[in-house]
């Protein structure tokens, strides 16, 4: 069974400009996550779908950050415009019950 | 808000050697959850325990929860090259995985 995928693996833009970040969860798991990870700590939940809907995007900056989750299967997060300290690891998973599967991220360098 | 604190932040080990990795959090825990993560790479799930005095193994890794404590650990018998990487700890203090709160990771190095 093929894992949580993403894409792109790797992401070099300058500042100002648009990005998106897109997420394919396992067949089968209506909860996924977007969770963002700084050099040297844990992730951090910005956003959390149970199916379309969004169920947790307190921690989403959304002046500047989207998500959508179209027909409750795959996910793009996109960062209008991207800033320096947007430069980070955006990693998906998805989940049945309690336990997380997560992809192998994007990292995001912003110039 | 929960807050998980891992130790060591940083450990180096000779192949062969046993090590423990423990993770503290600020409040009731009622699942506990260990992954693994390369470097600049996703997180690898290993265990999860939701019991106090729950122990539990795969392999050369064993984990526990000390519920009283709030605490968990993470032992690995006989270190590999192969068991480098960095340790997150992850917690809920309700119920389901909704409110996952990680900690700052352990970066593993074992030297062969």
């Amino acid at each position: 069974e093929a894992g949580v995928v993403q894409s792109p693996r790797y992401k070099i833009i300058e500042k100002k400009q648009p990005v998106a970040f897109w997420c394919n969860p396992i067949s089968g798991h209506n909860t996924l996550y977007w969770y963002r990870q700084n050099l040297g700590q844990g992730p951090e939940l910005l956003i959390r779908y149970e199916n379309e809907e969004a169920v947790d995007d307190s921690q989403l900056p959304k002046d500047r950050f989207s998500a959508e989750r179209l027909k409750g299967v795959d996910s793009t997060l996109k960062i209008q415009p991207a800033e320096l300290g947007d430069s980070a690891v955006y990693l998906c998973a998805s989940s049945l019950r309690e336990k997380l599967f997560f992809g192998s991220g994007t990292q995001l360098s912003v110039l | 808000s929960q807050e998980l604190e891992q130790s060591p932040q940083s450990l180096i080990v000779q192949e062969g050697k046993n090590l423990t990795i423990n993770c503290t959090s600020s409040k009731t825990l009622y699942g506990l959850y260990w992954y693994k993560q390369k470097y600049g790479e996703g997180l690898i799930f290993l265990m999860m325990l939701q019991k106090g005095g729950e122990e539990k193994s795969h392999e050369k890794i064993t984990a526990k929860l000390d519920e009283k404590k709030q605490q968990s650990s993470l032992h690995i018998t006989a270190s590999q090259p192969s068991h480098a990487g960095i340790y997150l700890c992850g917690a809920t203090n309700q119920g389901g995985s909704e409110k996952l709160v990680f900690g700052k990771g352990t970066k593993l190095t074992v030297n062969p």
